[in-house]
C-alpha cells in the first residue's frame, strides 16, 4: 500500500540554523500539506500546497518558514532560522480527494 | 483555538466490548470528519471518515456517526481488541474552491483495552 514518507526521522539542531525536512507523498496525490505537534499539545496545521503553490497557511506559518515541491517527488518544509519552540514532532500529508494521509514525522529537536 | 473537542483524555474497556470515543465540534461550516489513530512516535493512521452529507459510516469494525444538529460525532469499535490500544484523534475541515483545507484535529483520547 502506497505511503507517505519523511526524512530525516530524527534532526537535532542549533538554535539559528536552517533545516529542511523532506516528505515524498503519495504519487497520484495532487495536495500536499504540513502539521506540526509540540510535545503534549494537539495536532496544529501549518500549510498546505496544490498546483505549485500555498493553498492555505496557519498564523504559525510566518516568514521563517517555506515549502517548495523541487521535483515530481519530493515535498519539503523549510525553517530558515530555527527557534527553541520550534521543537515538535512535524508530519507531512497529502491527499487525492478529501482523506490525508499522513507520513511517519520527523521530530525536530532545537537546541 | 477550541473547534474540535475530544472531552475524555482517556477510555479503557475490555477486549471484546464495545468502545465509544466522542468529538464534539463548534464550528457549523465543517462538512468533512476524519478519525486518525496514533502510536507513539508514529504519524497518524487515517481510520474512517464521513461526509456532513450523511449520518453514519461503517468500515469493518469501526463506525463512525455524525450528529449535525448536535455537533457531535462518535467513533465506535466493535468488538475492541488490544492491538486497537492506541490514540484517536477527531479531526474535521472545510471545502474550498481550491479543494480541501486544512484539519483541525481535537486533543485526542487515548484508549486502552484489556484484555
Amino acid at each position: 500500500e502506497p505511503e507517505v514518507t519523511q526524512t530525516p526521522s530524527h534532526q537535532v539542531t542549533q538554535m539559528g540554523q536552517e533545516v529542511i525536512l523532506r516528505c515524498v507523498p503519495i504519487s497520484n496525490h495532487l495536495y500536499f500539506y504540513w502539521y506540526r505537534q509540540i510535545l503534549g499539545q494537539k495536532v496544529e496545521f501549518l500549510v498546505s500546497f496544490y498546483n505549485n503553490e500555498i493553498s492555505e497557511k496557519s498564523e504559525i506559518f510566518d516568514d521563517q518558514f517555506s515549502v517548495e515541491r523541487p521535483d515530481g517527488s519530493n515535498f519539503t518544509l523549510k525553517i530558515r532560522s530555527t527557534k527553541l519552540e520550534d521543537s515538535a514532532m512535524y508530519f507531512c500529508a497529502s491527499s487525492r480527494y478529501d482523506t490525508q494521509y499522513f507520513g511517519p514525522g520527523t521530530r525536530l529537536t532545537v537546541l | 483555538d477550541q473547534q474540535v473537542k475530544q472531552n475524555s483524555p482517556s477510555l479503557s474497556v475490555q477486549e471484546g466490548r464495545i468502545s465509544i470515543l466522542n468529538c464534539d465540534y463548534t464550528n457549523s461550516m465543517f462538512d468533512y470528519f476524519l478519525w486518525y489513530k496514533k502510536y507513539p512516535a508514529e504519524g497518524p493512521t487515517f481510520l474512517i471518515s464521513i461526509s456532513s452529507i450523511k449520518d453514519k459510516n461503517e468500515d469493518g469494525r469501526f463506525t463512525v456517526f455524525l450528529n449535525k444538529s448536535a455537533k457531535h460525532l462518535s467513533l465506535h469499535i466493535v468488538p475492541s481488541q488490544p492491538g486497537d490500544s492506541a490514540v484517536y484523534f477527531c479531526a474535521a475541515s472545510l471545502d474550498s474552491d481550491t479543494g480541501r483545507r486544512a484539519l483541525t484535529f481535537g486533543s485526542g483520547t487515548r484508549l486502552q483495552v484489556q484484555p
